[in-house]
């Protein structure tokens, strides 16, 4: 079935540090892929999506490559801020586009 | 906005007992789920509806069971509730005619839910 595979967290950087987060993933067909953001306290809220190869999906700053031949979705940001301090969930849609399937989630600690 | 209100925000209830959470949104969209987050696991799907009274399985199923006799609510629940069902669950709706790969995965504020 389908699955998505997140780097372990937490990750721990300082202020302006770049951040790079591994997601892969193994599905049927050609998924939708998505960066999911959960804040303390919160539900999750999309960040990002791709729908097709190549696509990049970008917002606040992160941004995101569909890459069909490696089966990766990474997330990065050039500079990051405290207030980027979450946990970001990797996710894929299935060839029905009726559920989405979820990493196990990266939790991100941005230090001052 | 779509408007997602989950309820009990919190329960504590005892190991046997039933337990129904309540997912109501506000507009008519087609698609409702719900997820149970747990550390190391992240989300996981337990059930999802794609229309009055049109639901099916997720992944973590077994013990749950769901009804959705309005488009507006969703129902979730624990028929004995166990120790391996506390957790914090999650509806979400799908923003739009479609499912989430097409639409936007809205999510409610969440459900706490300890089983003693």
């Amino acid at each position: 079935g389908d699955s998505v595979t997140q780097m372990e967290g937490p990750v721990t950087l300082s202020e302006e540090a770049f951040l790079t987060i591994n997601c892969t993933y193994t599905a049927t067909g050609y998924p939708s892929l998505f960066w999911y953001v959960q804040y303390p306290g919160e539900g999750l809220q999309l960040l990002l999506k791709a729908t097709k190869a190549d696509d990049k999906g970008s917002n606040k700053g992160f941004e995101a490559t569909y890459r069909k031949e490696t089966t990766s979705f990474h997330l990065e940001k050039g500079s990051v801020q405290v207030s980027d301090s979450a946990v970001y969930f990797c996710a894929l849609s299935d060839q029905g586009y009726s559920t989405l399937t979820f990493g196990k989630g990266t939790m991100l600690l941005v230090s001052p | 906005d779509a408007g997602i209100t989950q309820s009990p925000r919190h329960k504590v209830t005892e190991t046997g007992t039933p337990v129904t959470l309540r997912c109501h949104q506000t507009e008519n969209h087609r698609y409702m789920y719900w997820y149970r987050q747990d550390p190391g696991h992240g989300l996981r799907l337990i059930h999802y509806s794609y229309g009055v009274k049109d639901t099916d399985k997720g992944e973590v199923s077994d013990g749950y069971s769901v009804s959705r006799s309005k488009t507006e609510d969703f129902l979730l629940t624990l028929e004995s509730a166990t120790s391996s069902q506390t957790s914090v669950y999650f509806c979400a709706i799908s923003v739009g005619t479609g499912g989430p790969g097409a639409n936007v995965l809205t999510f409610g504020a969440g459900s706490r839910l300890t089983v003693l």
